[in-house]
């Protein structure tokens, strides 16, 4: 019983296209996140969403749109792909206690592997 | 600023030494942090957190705030063990909450 899935799981794509990369997870959190692992393994935060509500939204070309139709699912959206996009993005949840948010661990997706070619 | 630095990508030790992979952070608060796994081919996961005190598959870590260091340790590296640890720090800004993650370090365990 998956608790963070992500379709699909790999994407090639070329550049210029649009695509979406969905997210759901079944574990009653709040708080969902979408992460860009590059190439090199490094592994940045792009956006936080909680409840619906956007929280964070990092440095990221506005050519990402992240949407959230309800606090189960998170899906990003990108358009006008390019080559530097290729990346594998990561989903993932936490629940937010009051101030205890400190002590709940993040629930990471399997991952989407993004080529842009 | 906050930050996690993680100063070795690659780390290589054979299968019964002890392995040790650095992790040191910056905050101005009292941090609580986190060690993080992705095993080849798996999502990653939580290895094991600063408040918990616990030791997972024989891995601890300490948090030395006079050397703003937590560094993973395990006394006797199994193959198994090869994986992308990543040091992690959590908190919150006037953004929100978000965990900041360091580059990561690979171990390789040879047999």
């Amino acid at each position: 019983d998956t608790a963070v899935s992500q379709t699909p799981k790999y994407l090639v794509t070329q550049m210029g296209n649009d695509k979406s990369i969905k997210c759901e997870q079944n574990l009653g959190h709040d708080t969902m996140y979408w992460y860009k692992q590059d190439s090199k393994k490094f592994l940045k935060i792009m956006f936080s969403y909680n409840n619906k509500e956007l929280i964070i939204n990092e440095t990221v070309p506005n050519r990402f749109s992240p949407k959230s139709p309800d606090k189960a699912h998170l899906n990003l959206h990108i358009n006008s792909l390019e080559l530097g996009d290729s990346a594998v993005y990561f989903c993932a949840s936490s629940q937010e206690v009051g101030t205890s948010f400190l002590l709940y661990e993040q629930y990471f997706g399997p991952g989407t592997r993004l080529t842009v070619t | 600023a906050q930050r996690v630095t993680q100063p070795e990508k690659l780390l290589s030790v054979f299968k019964g030494a002890p392995v040790e992979l650095k992790c040191n952070y910056s905050y101005s608060g009292s941090p609580e942090l986190f060690w993080y796994v992705q095993y080849s081919r798996q999502r990653l996961q939580l290895l094991l957190r600063h408040i918990s005190r616990e030791s997972i598959k024989g891995f601890t870590a300490d948090l030395n705030k006079g050397e703003t260091s937590f560094h993973l340790k395990k006394p006797f590296a199994q193959e198994e063990d090869s994986a992308m640890y990543y040091c992690a720090l959590p908190h919150t800004n006037t953004g929100g909450f978000k965990t900041i993650f360091g580059a990561g370090t690979r171990l390789f365990v040879k047999a």
